[in-house]
Parts: structure tokens; sequence; C-alpha cells
């Protein structure tokens, strides 16, 4: 049961233009989500989060999206740039219980020149 | 570098052996968290120590167990391996135990089972 779904696996966004990724969870319990951004043969590496009291966080050229009614999470990048190019996972935590947290299977960008 | 070391890069070996992955916190950091990342699935949380004790378990086989030793470093004990247990293993570490502690994830041990 995946409580933490990416359904799209990969992305490809124009150099300067905005890459949305998009991130849907089913359990009402989680109240702190993140993205994270992984590089080939590199560990996964923070890039933002949101409380579950917010409905939008924004760093640099990353803001999150929170809709809680609709329990989904977004990420935008603005403007795209090569760098960017990576694996984006989204997580979710609960603040208690067995789990820490719930990475969703990842949606690859592709940020072309 | 996010400051977390993880030995070795590379593992393989065949089905029913057992393996011993490492893993060395970030200077300062009381939490280690255990991960598995199978081909196209997200990490699956797996275990989580702080200051030595468990703290948290996730989808642990029961042939896989862990440990924190006192200088804060962690082993993951992988036993009766299986090929389904080919995968990237990562291991992260954080200041405390709170979910708003931001976790720093090693590079990774990827271990193949033939």
């Amino acid at each position: 049961d995946q409580q933490v779904k990416q359904n799209s696996p990969s992305l490809s966004v124009q150099e300067g233009r905005i890459s949305i990724l998009n991130c849907d969870y089913t359990n009402s319990m989680f109240d702190y989500f993140l993205w994270y951004k992984k590089y080939p043969a590199e560990g996964p590496t923070f890039l933002i989060s949101i409380s579950s009291i917010k409905d939008k966080n924004e760093d640099g050229r990353f803001t999150v999206f929170l809709n809680k009614s609709a329990k989904h999470l977004s990420l935008h990048i603005v403007p795209s740039q090569p760098g960017d190019s990576a694996v984006y996972f989204c997580a979710a935590s609960i603040p208690s219980g067995t789990y820490k947290y719930i990475f969703g299977t990842g949606t690859r960008l592709k940020v072309l020149a | 570098d996010s400051g977390v070391t993880q030995t070795p890069k590379h593992l393989i070996t065949a089905t029913g052996q057992r393996v011993t992955l490492r893993c060395s916190p970030r200077s300062g950091d009381l939490s280690v968290y255990w991960y598995q990342q199978s081909l196209d699935q997200g990490l699956q949380f797996l275990i989580q120590y702080y200051n030595g004790e468990e703290r948290a378990k996730g989808n642990i086989l029961e042939r896989f167990s862990a440990q924190q030793f006192p200088d804060l470093h962690s082993e993951l004990n992988l036993s009766s391996l299986e090929l389904g247990d080919s995968a990237l293993y990562f291991c992260a570490s954080s200041r405390g135990t709170s979910e708003y502690n931001e976790q720093f994830f090693g590079p990774g041990t990827r271990l193949t089972v033939l």
C-alpha cells in the first residue's frame, strides 16, 4: 500500500520554464512533508519542507504547495536550470508511530538547455 | 558531501549469505536511519536508532537487524540473503528524533545478491 504516490515517473522541461512535480498521499495523519533531490550515485539531499498547518512554503526558486483537502503536494521550480536535473522524492511523516519518513517512488526531472 | 559515510559502496554476494553494511553519521548527529530502495521503488524506512537505542521500526524483515554503537556508528546486518534483497541501502542521520530534524543521507551501499 503506497501511502505517498508520485504518479509521474519522469518530466522534461525547458530551461527557464517552470517545473511542477506532483505528489499525492492517502494518510490524513501526515503532518509534515518534504522534498528531497537525488543525483546519480549520491544520497538524497533535503530540498524544502512544509508543515500541515501551512499551504505554501518558499525557498528561493523552490516553492512547495500543500492542498490538504485534496491530499496533494506539489513542488514548483522557477526558473528551471539544467542543474536541477535529478530525481525528486516527496516524503511525509506522522508525528508518532513506527514510521518516520514515507517516501514516494520519485520523479525524474530533466531540464533541457 | 552530506557528512554521512557508508561502506562499502558496492557489495556482491550470493543467496543465503550474510553481509554487514556500515554507516558513520555526521558529527554531532545522534539519530541514524536505514532505508532500502529497490528498483523503481521509493525509499522504504527500515529502522531508526537514537543514541544507541532502537527508536522506530518500519518494514524491516526478521532476517535484518541493526545496531548503533557507543561511537554512534551503525551497522545493518542482512542474513539469509535472497535475490529480492538486491537494492540500494541508504543510511541517514539527524541531530535528534523529531520529524523536523533534517535527515542527511549517505551515498548508499548497492547490494547485489546473485
